[in-house]
Order: structure tokens, then C-alpha cells, then sequence
């Protein structure tokens, strides 16, 4: 298994570009999420998955967009980048039911100039 | 809300020796789970450890235990013979149970430092 993975590993964006967060798993995990890390921060929950075509806000999902059609893929939408929206963002996924902690990617490191 | 608070941002340890870096938070809820997660400079986030809190028994992985004293709602992380590899951020993480909740609730980290 590759787990999750995550493309690119680093970004930059001018503001007002969009791009879109790629995230991928290969457990068959029903639940997947977008994470935000900042300097002197854990992490923050954006948006997250209990399955396709289900989503829900997390704690900041302003300027992002997610949709889920298929299990494994759950991509992260920037639609308008803003330089409060440079941050490293990870994805991860969690077997639904299961008490097992979430399995993280990677991350991106975006910067928005 | 929940809130998970780690009020060391930075601590230093000697190789070989022990550290305890220290957690609490904040929930109205009886049942759920706290983790501590390792951040090496690679980014990649590693689990530690992980306590169910309807487990009254500490849990223990290897050189690293956690002191979980509920009542409190404090969920320190020990580790013992520390390495150099032990160098990280170290994050405590905090998930309700209720209604198969997706969040972790993480705190702000606190930076380890093991010295030769």
C-alpha cells in the first residue's frame, strides 16, 4: 500500500490563482480530511469526507472547496489564493468504525506571494 | 468546544535521559481518544501513542509511556532513554467518539530538543 499520498510536495501561487490539492488513498478508508498547519499552530481541521459524495466543514474551510466522488481521491480546491493561505496542508484518512488514529500524507507546502 | 493546551513550546533533554512534556484539555465528554504525534523536521506526521479514555491503564509503546489522569484531563508523554532521533515537534491530538467524529483537535506543539 502507498498509503496517502499527496501532490505537489511544494507550491507557489500568486494571489487570486486557484489550484487544486491532490490527495489520494489506497486502504479503502471511508473518512478522509484536509488539515492546515501554521508557525506556533497543531493543525486545523478545513474540510473533511465520511464517504463519496459526502462532505462537511471543518474549523476554517473559507476560501477551500472539496468534493468527494470516488473513495480514494479527495481533493482540496483553492479557488482565489490568498497569502493567508500559506500554510502546509496535510491530508488524511481513518477506516470509518475503526478506533484507529488517522493516517496522514505527507503534506504540501504552499505559498501564496 | 474541545481545546487541547501544551503549555511547554520548547524543551531539552540529554541523550539517555528521561522527558516528560505535558498536556491538558478541556472537554465536557467522557468518552474519547487522545494521541501524541511526532512532526520531524521531514514534516511527516508519526504516531506515538494513543489512549482510549474508557482505559483507566496507561498506555506504553516502547520507550514512550503516557501519564493519563482523567479527572484532571491531563495526558503527559514520558520518554525514557531518549535518542537523538527523538528530536521533534511533538503534538498532543484529541478526538471525540461521539457520532463517528472526524476532528482531532490538536494543541500548538512543543519543540524537542535532545542534546548529545
Amino acid at each position: 500500500n502507498a498509503g496517502v499520498t499527496q501532490t505537489p510536495k511544494f507550491q507557489v501561487l500568486k494571489t487570486g490563482q486557484s489550484m487544486t490539492l491532490q490527495c489520494a488513498q489506497d486502504m479503502n478508508h471511508e473518512y478522509m480530511s484536509w488539515y492546515r498547519q501554521d508557525p506556533g499552530m497543531g493543525l486545523r481541521l478545513i474540510h473533511y469526507s465520511v464517504g463519496a459524495g459526502i462532505t462537511d466543514q471543518g474549523e476554517v474551510p473559507n476560501g477551500y472547496n472539496v468534493s468527494r466522488s470516488t473513495t480514494e481521491d479527495f481533493p482540496l480546491r483553492l479557488l482565489s489564493a490568498a497569502p493567508s493561505q500559506t500554510s502546509v496542508y496535510f491530508c488524511a484518512s481513518r477506516k470509518w468504525g475503526s478506533t484507529d488514529t488517522q493516517y496522514f500524507g505527507p503534506g504540501t507546502r504552499l505559498t501564496v506571494l | 468546544a474541545q481545546t487541547v493546551t501544551q503549555s511547554q513550546p520548547e524543551m531539552s533533554v540529554q541523550e539517555a535521559e528521561t522527558v516528560t512534556l505535558s498536556c491538558t484539555y478541556d472537554t465536557s465528554e467522557s468518552d474519547y481518544y487522545l494521541f501524541w504525534y511526532k512532526q520531524p523536521p521531514s514534516r511527516q506526521m508519526i504516531l506515538v501513542i494513543r489512549q482510549e479514555a474508557y482505559k483507566q491503564q496507561n498506555a506504553t509503546e516502547n520507550r514512550f509511556s503516557v501519564n493519563f489522569q482523567k479527572a484532571a484531563k491531563s495526558f503527559s508523554l514520558k520518554i525514557s532513554d531518549s535518542q537523538l532521533g527523538d528530536a521533534a515537534m511533538y503534538f498532543c491530538a484529541y478526538r471525540s467518539v461521539q457520532g463517528g467524529s472526524e476532528k482531532l483537535v490538536f494543541g500548538k506543539g512543543t519543540k524537542l530538543t535532545v542534546n548529545p
